[in-house]
Parts: structure tokens; sequence; C-alpha cells
């Protein structure tokens, strides 16, 4: 159990353009789901903190308008990287909290490589 | 400041050789502590955590870590590494049980294993 997928496992994409990555809790419900960011052979730097139905939080120098996240289930969470430019190019991550589980369980990550 | 430290960051063994990856962090309060490996281009797995009790935490793949209070660390420590090993470990410090409150990482140690 408390297995995470994201979709897409890569993505490839044109400078300007917008691009989606889906965070799933296959079979728990996560109240809490949290997206990283992770640059070749560095840490994961936590972008922000999505709750289920309310407004996500984001970490200190993160802009908001540029990665949206929503979080419209128990299941579901969403980032999009708006107007992507290559400096955008990372591994992003996402993690669910399982409900009353202090615990994350992590997805595999999305590359995304923006030209 | 909440920090987490892994002082080494790139670490070679030869096959069936003991393994010890250091750990030290810097916490307000009790920290719930984390090891997690990550194999390239792949999300995290959980090796095992910390919560209270035992300060000998056994975990999968034969991974233990021993949570030291007066020193502030969470060694990893395997008695014989395989080859499989080989990958990115991190060491992660957690608040107590909240569904909002967040990981922060080490930078990482990446273990390279010799045959």
């Amino acid at each position: 159990g408390a297995v995470v997928s994201q979709h897409p496992s890569r993505v490839i994409c044109k400078s300007g353009t917008s691009v989606k990555i889906e965070c799933r809790s296959l079979d728990f419900q996560a109240t809490t789901m949290f997206w990283y960011r992770q640059f070749p052979k560095q840490s994961l730097m936590l972008m922000a903190t999505s709750n289920e139905g309310s407004k996500a939080t984001y970490e200190q120098g993160v802009e908001k308008d540029k990665f949206l996240i929503n979080h419209a289930s128990l299941t579901l969470s969403t980032l999009t990287v708006t107007s992507a430019h290559p400096e955008d190019s990372s591994f992003y991550i996402c993690s669910a909290r399982r409900v009353s589980y202090n615990e994350q369980f992590f997805g595999p990550g999305t590359r995304l490589t923006v030209l | 400041a909440q920090s987490v430290t892994q002082p080494d960051i790139h670490i070679t063994v030869s096959e069936g050789a003991s393994l010890e990856l250091r750990c030290n962090y810097s916490y307000g309060a009790t920290p719930y502590l984390f090891w997690y490996v990550q194999s390239p281009g792949q999300g995290l797995q959980l090796l095992l955590k910390y919560f209270s009790g035992d300060t000998l935490v056994q975990g999968i793949k034969g991974f233990e870590a021993e949570f030291k209070r007066s020193q502030s660390s969470f060694n990893l420590r395997k008695p014989s590494v395989h080859w499989s090993d080989a990958a990115e470990y991190f060491c992660a410090v957690g608040a107590q049980l909240s569904d909002t409150d967040k990981l922060i990482f080490g930078t990482g140690t990446r273990l390279q294993v010799f045959p």
C-alpha cells in the first residue's frame, strides 16, 4: 500500500508553453501533498505544500504564479509550470502524506526538459 | 535554524564491506528522523524511520540506523554492502505528527560500490 504515481514521467516542451504534472495517491487518501524540485546531483528542495481544498503554501523564493498547484481531491494534486523556460528544467517529485501517518510517500518523479 | 548535515558527499566501498553514512541534525524539538534511498532517475524509497522508543532502528534491505540524541546524529549502517546498494542516500528530519509539517533533507551521500 501507500503508492504514489506521477504523470508524465518525462516531458519535453518548448519555451513559453505550460506543462501540467499530476501526482496521485493510488491506494490512500492524502490531505497533504508536497512538491519538490531536485537539480542534478543535489538534494530535494521543497517548493510548496498542497492541502486538499485550499490554497497551496509556497516556500520562500518560489513563484506562485509560475508554479500553479491545485489539490482538488484527496488523491490528486497537480503542478502546472506556466510559461516554462529552460531554467525550469529539473526533476520534480511529489509526495503524499497519508492521513494520521507521520510519513510522506514519494512519487517516482517527473523529468521536465524545456527547450 | 533547522538543518540536516550529511558530511560525506561521496563514499566508495567494496562489495561485502561494511558501511556507515553520517547524518547530523539541528532541530528545536524532538525530531522524527528518516533515511531515504534514491536510484538514478527515480523517486525516493524509505529505508527506515525513527519516531520514538528503541534508538536502534531496523529498516529494509538490511539497513539500520542509531539515534544518538547527545550527538544529534542518526547514522545509517549496513554490515555488508551489495552492488545493488549503489545509489544516493538522503537523511531527513521532520516535526512531530502534523499534517502540514515539512521534511528537511540533507544534501545526500552518493554511494558507489566496487565489485
